[in-house]
Order: structure tokens, then C-alpha cells, then sequence
């Protein structure tokens, strides 16, 4: 799986766009971007995840750029229940099943009242 | 739905003692992933069980080992315990083919 680069930190103003960006260079053809979350004391959950089009849900929006080296996932209106750590993977996605998750060490999200 | 459920949450254990952890799948999943959480870092891929049988590991020792039931249900055993052993222990559960992983909320290992 491509190596991700992320921000160790980051501060939001609650009801303001969270913005959190990611970095895979090195990123293949057939691997996927996902992202994570994992408030504190925890298990992680999934966000969202998206090959080279734009994804949204009912939780957030992923913007994924042309060359796909890099993404950025949006929290649209911030709240202070999504203060969390924000993990950005890389990896082929229909072999959910078969390998494993590699985490790093995300960003630390803080969203301020 | 009850989603991924661990057993016990907390548990207080000695150097050199055995544990077993446990996991219930979210409902329909039939792959079972464990992932070892230090203090301040991302969840470390442990291993990895389908139709009973380990399909893959990551770089943990052979003190770690584990079991599938027939109902997909999983064990974990970490022997002779370290003082490093103490984490964060997460279940994932997911289905064969499919993309998102339901984790649940953990049992905290301290190893005193």
C-alpha cells in the first residue's frame, strides 16, 4: 500500500468547514484512498473512500486531486463530536477482506466552541 | 444491529500471565482482523482470521495467536505478557469482498 502524509495537528472553528488534507505520491492505479476516523477511547470508524472522482456521504466529502497524489476530506460544518483523530489509507479496495488496514499516525482534529 | 462487541473492555493483567480477548462480529461478517493500539500511535495490524483459518499476519510474535468459531466469533491469546503488551486491542470485522472495516470498541490491556 502507498505511503500518506498527513498533518499531525489541526484546529477548526466549530460549524466552519474542516478541511484535512493528504498526501499519496506514490499512489497506484488501482489503490484506493479511505479515511477513517477514531474519536477518543474509541474504535476507529470509516468515513468515506474514493478512487479518482470526488466522493460525498452523509458524513463528509473527499476531493481527490487529477494526479491523485494527493486528498483532502471535508467535514462541511464541524462539530465539537468530531474532534477525533483523522486517518488517511491508501489501498486496493475490494480486498477489504483479504489485507489488512496500515494506519500512521493521522491527524489529530481539534474543533474549538 | 449490535455492530462489532468486545469482551472484556478493561482488563489489569502480570508480567508473564496469559490473556484472552474476544470478539463478535457485526452480523453477516465473516472475516475477523485484530489490531494492537499503543498510547499516542495508530492501530498495528496483529492478525487476520477467515472460515477459521489465519489468512495473515502482521510483525508480531508468536505469543499472539487467536481462534475463529464456527459462528465467526474470535479469540485472542497473548502469552507470557510483557509490560510492552499493554494497548489498546481492537476487533475488526468486515465482510469477504467488501470495502469497509466495523471496528469495535476495544479492550485496554495493563500489564502491571
Amino acid at each position: 500500500d502507498a505511503k500518506t502524509t498527513q498533518p499531525p495537528s489541526m484546529d477548526c472553528a466549530e460549524g466552519r468547514a474542516a478541511n484535512l488534507p493528504c498526501n499519496h505520491s506514490t499512489i497506484s492505479g488501482n489503490e484506493y484512498v479511505y479515511w477513517y476516523r477514531q474519536i477518543h477511547s474509541q474504535g476507529p470508524q470509516y468515513i468515506i473512500h474514493g478512487l479518482k472522482n470526488n466522493e460525498t456521504n452523509e458524513m463528509a466529502s473527499l476531493i481527490i486531486t487529477e494526479d491523485r497524489k494527493s486528498s483532502t476530506l471535508i467535514l462541511p460544518h464541524a462539530t465539537l463530536r468530531d474532534t477525533a483523530v483523522y486517518y488517511c489509507i491508501v489501498r486496493v479496495a475490494l480486498d477489504t477482506g483479504r489485507r489488512a488496514l496500515t494506519f500512521g499516525s493521522g491527524t489529530r482534529l481539534q474543533v474549538q466552541p | 444491529d449490535a455492530g462489532v462487541t468486545q469482551s472484556p473492555t478493561h482488563l489489569i493483567k502480570t508480567r508473564g500471565q496469559q490473556v484472552t480477548l474476544r470478539c463478535s462480529p457485526k452480523s453477516g461478517h465473516d472475516t475477523v482482523s485484530w489490531y494492537q493500539q499503543a498510547l499516542g500511535q495508530g492501530p498495528q495490524f496483529i492478525f487476520q482470521y477467515y472460515e477459521e483459518e489465519e489468512r495473515q499476519r502482521g510483525n508480531f510474535p508468536d505469543r499472539f495467536s487467536g481462534h475463529q468459531f464456527p459462528n465467526y466469533s474470535s479469540e485472542l491469546n497473548v502469552n507470557a505478557l510483557l509490560l510492552g503488551d499493554s494497548a489498546l486491542y481492537l476487533c475488526a470485522s468486515s465482510l469477504e469482498g467488501r470495502e469497509k472495516a466495523f471496528f469495535g470498541q476495544g479492550t485496554r490491556l495493563t500489564v502491571v
